[in-house]
């Protein structure tokens, strides 16, 4: 099956500072992803969705200025946590979409921890 | 926006015997129904989905039931096995491969 990467798998980072997370479909040109934070022991959150050369659409709640959602090109998709907090650790994890034509498919990543402290 | 409920949050069945899971949503205009297994800190996997035209689906062991009327699905799993144990999550969503919106989740304990 297709194949969708996240890098990093995991991250520690000082409180205040940024971190980028990067979703990639390696096999398949995803004009769309989606983005999910997980809590420990919670469900899978959906953030925002992220659409190749336009602005990502985010759930309510999310703070668009906060996780900043790059998709520059059909393969990659970046999730910037911005001034992070350690309320902000979580498990988070991207999911993209196989092209049209048939029937589309839904990939995940592997999901990338992030750690504040 | 779809809100999906799910229950129960913990289930422990023995070894052989049928677990269900149970899950209800609120937006009628969802079409599609996939679970998830989930192993802890790992990516979901799919392990069966439904359309809303059909009523149920089967695959060996696994099976999902919809109720659109109801809006209500749920999944079942017979003759369980340890290594069925995982965190399951039910989600629904307005069409394959769109964004998806999951349930509580289900941490399901088979025991040898």
């Amino acid at each position: 099956g297709a194949v969708v990467s996240q890098h990093p798998s995991w991250v520690i980072c000082k409180s205040g500072t940024s971190v980028k997370i990067e979703c990639r479909s390696l096999d398949f040109q995803a004009t769309t992803m989606f983005w999910y934070r997980q809590f420990p022991k919670q469900s899978l959150m959906l953030m925002a969705t992220s659409n190749e050369g336009s602005k990502a659409t985010y759930e309510q709640g999310v703070e668009k200025d906060k996780f900043l959602i790059n998709h520059a090109s059909l393969t990659l998709s970046t999730l910037t946590v911005t001034s992070a907090h350690p309320e902000d650790s979580s498990f988070y994890i991207c999911s993209a979409r196989t092209p049209g034509g048939g029937g589309n498919t839904i990939y995940f990543g592997e999901g990338s921890w992030l750690t504040v402290v | 926006g779809e809100n999906v409920e799910q229950h129960p949050s913990t289930l422990s069945v023995q070894e052989g015997d049928s677990a269900v899971i149970k899950c209800t949503y609120s937006d009628s205009a969802s079409n599609y129904f996939p679970w998830y297994k989930q192993e802890l800190g790992k990516r979901p996997q799919l392990i069966i989905d439904i359309r809303s035209n059909v009523g149920e689906k089967k695959d060996q062991r696994i099976a999902v039931t919809l109720n659109k009327t109801a809006k209500h699905f749920s999944l079942h799993i017979t003759e369980t096995q340890p290594e069925d144990s995982a965190v399951y999550f039910c989600a629904a969503s307005l069409y394959v491969g769109n964004q998806f919106y999951f349930g509580t989740g289900t941490s399901l304990t088979v025991i040898p």
